[in-house]
């Protein structure tokens, strides 16, 4: 069973375009978390979705930040107009269907890298 | 706000001693937690986990420690070993939602 995916790995962007980063959850999972990480620092919490719908985005910027998880394929997070204050590491968690199970399995993460 | 915090960002340790990670929580509605080991370049992996209702719980070289008097959590690993190193947060979670908050972490070193 293939973990948590998350592509690309690495990502340059100049400001002002705009950043899409993939998570692939693993098999049979069906909540997404995005989580920002600045250097030195912990995770953020962003959004937490299920399929097709949003549960909870109150970590996420109001502006330029969107994020989905469609019914099929993987879950996107995407950013318009990048500044440099968007370079951070962004990982991706899946958990499986049902309250009971709070533990989150973490992909690798995508490094931004805004110039 | 409410936060999960540590109390030392770093820990240097001798390998083959034990290492003791501490973290204070202030939402006393939290009734799970979790902590994670971060390797450099890594995502989080998750290491063990504990409900409010224990106040202990042992996994393979690690135990976790909660008080919830005192609303501390700690991380302890035994005969700890150079593929120790790492961050370690430990996490909480309220009342059966799944969002979970993180710490700022403490980085592991160990001493060779």
């Amino acid at each position: 069973n293939a973990g948590v995916m998350q592509n690309p790995r690495h990502l340059v962007r100049r400001r002002g375009q705009e950043a899409r980063l993939r998570c692939s959850p693993m098999k049979g999972h069906s909540h997404v978390y995005w989580y920002r990480q600045l250097p030195e620092e912990g995770l953020k919490f962003m959004v937490y979705l299920q399929k097709e719908n949003i549960i909870d985005e109150s970590g996420m910027p109001k502006e330029r930040f969107s994020a989905e998880f469609p019914k099929e394929g993987p879950s996107i997070l995407r950013i318009q107009q990048v500044v440099r204050g968007d370079s951070a590491a962004y990982f991706c968690a899946s958990s499986p269907p049902g309250v009971a199970s709070y533990e989150q399995y973490f992909g690798p993460g995508t490094r931004l890298t805004v110039t | 706000g409410e936060s999960v915090g540590l109390h030392l960002p770093t820990l240097s340790v001798q390998e083959g001693d034990n290492s003791i990670i501490n973290c204070a929580y202030s939402n006393s509605a939290s009734d799970y937690f979790i902590w994670y080991k971060q390797e450099s370049g890594k995502g989080p992996q998750f290491i063990i986990d504990i409900r409010s209702n224990m106040d202990k719980r042992q996994g393979q070289r690690v135990t976790v420690l909660l008080n919830k008097t005192v609303k501390h959590l700690s991380l302890q690993i035994a005969a700890t070993q150079p593929g120790d190193s790492a961050v370690y947060f430990c996490a909480e979670n309220i009342g059966g939602y799944q969002k979970v908050t993180f710490g700022t972490g403490t980085k592991l070193q160990v001493i060779p």
